[in-house]
């Protein structure tokens, strides 16, 4: 596969725990965030978003929190599982209403799960 | 079943010579863009288009063109390649009211 998760930070947790993986954003006039998910030789897959007039969301397993005063995203997973073992990416869009012309990736997290 | 679609998914190259890696997309999406992923760099953008006709430098364009004669497809150029271009590529696409980005499988080019 894809060596997409060298020189990159490492999570490890045992499955079954809670996941938390955080990103610090760039840009204040930021007001659109997703979380994308990329597994060895894969292109990233979209996991959840977030508007800048929210600070919490939450789908299937999955949370993320937004922290507008610090700048600071967050994705929560609940009962790691061996499939969510991947690189995890936070983007944010720098122009009003998500134009995906501007979006702006963070390094990538790597989340390895211990069974 | 909506999806971007890249090709060539692999192509080791030599330096000089023209390529072209073809994205596709059905999903009748207006923005398309192109990144570069190196180790310790992340996702980089190359060049996006906000829609046919119309596009924009990313962050990193320097040796690369694109182009969008179609909404369909967004070819990117490398009219002369080197070796510090060797790289893994996505293609992706999305529509101004979702948000969200689609992205291919990606192109892994060597060029050596």
């Amino acid at each position: 596969g894809e060596s997409v998760g060298l020189h990159l930070p490492t999570l490890s947790v045992q499955e079954g725990d809670n996941s938390i993986i955080n990103c610090a954003y760039s840009n204040s006039a930021s007001d659109y965030f997703i979380w994308y998910k990329q597994e060895s030789g894969k292109g990233p897959q979209f996991i959840i978003d977030i508007r800048s007039n929210m600070d919490k969301r939450q789908g299937q397993r999955v949370t993320v929190l937004l922290n507008k005063t610090v700048k600071h995203l967050s994705l929560q997973i609940a009962a790691t599982q061996p499939g969510d073992s991947a690189v995890y990416f936070c983007a944010e869009n720098m122009a009003n209403g998500g134009s995906q012309g501007n979006l702006i990736f963070g390094k990538g997290t790597k989340l390895s799960v211990k069974p | 079943e909506a999806q971007v679609t890249q090709n060539p998914r692999y192509l080791i190259t030599v330096t000089g010579k023209k390529l072209t890696v073809t994205c596709s997309q059905n999903m009748n999406h207006e923005y398309m863009s192109w990144y570069r992923q190196d180790p310790g760099l992340g996702l980089r953008q190359i060049y996006y288009s906000m829609n046919v006709e119309v596009t924009d430098k990313g962050d990193v364009p320097e040796g690369y063109k694109v182009s969008r004669k179609e909404k369909r497809n967004f070819p990117l150029i490398l009219e002369s390649p080197s070796p510090n271009q060797t790289s893994l590529y996505f293609c992706a696409s999305s529509s101004p009211i979702q948000g969200r980005a689609f992205f291919g499988q990606g192109t892994r080019l060597t060029v050596v």
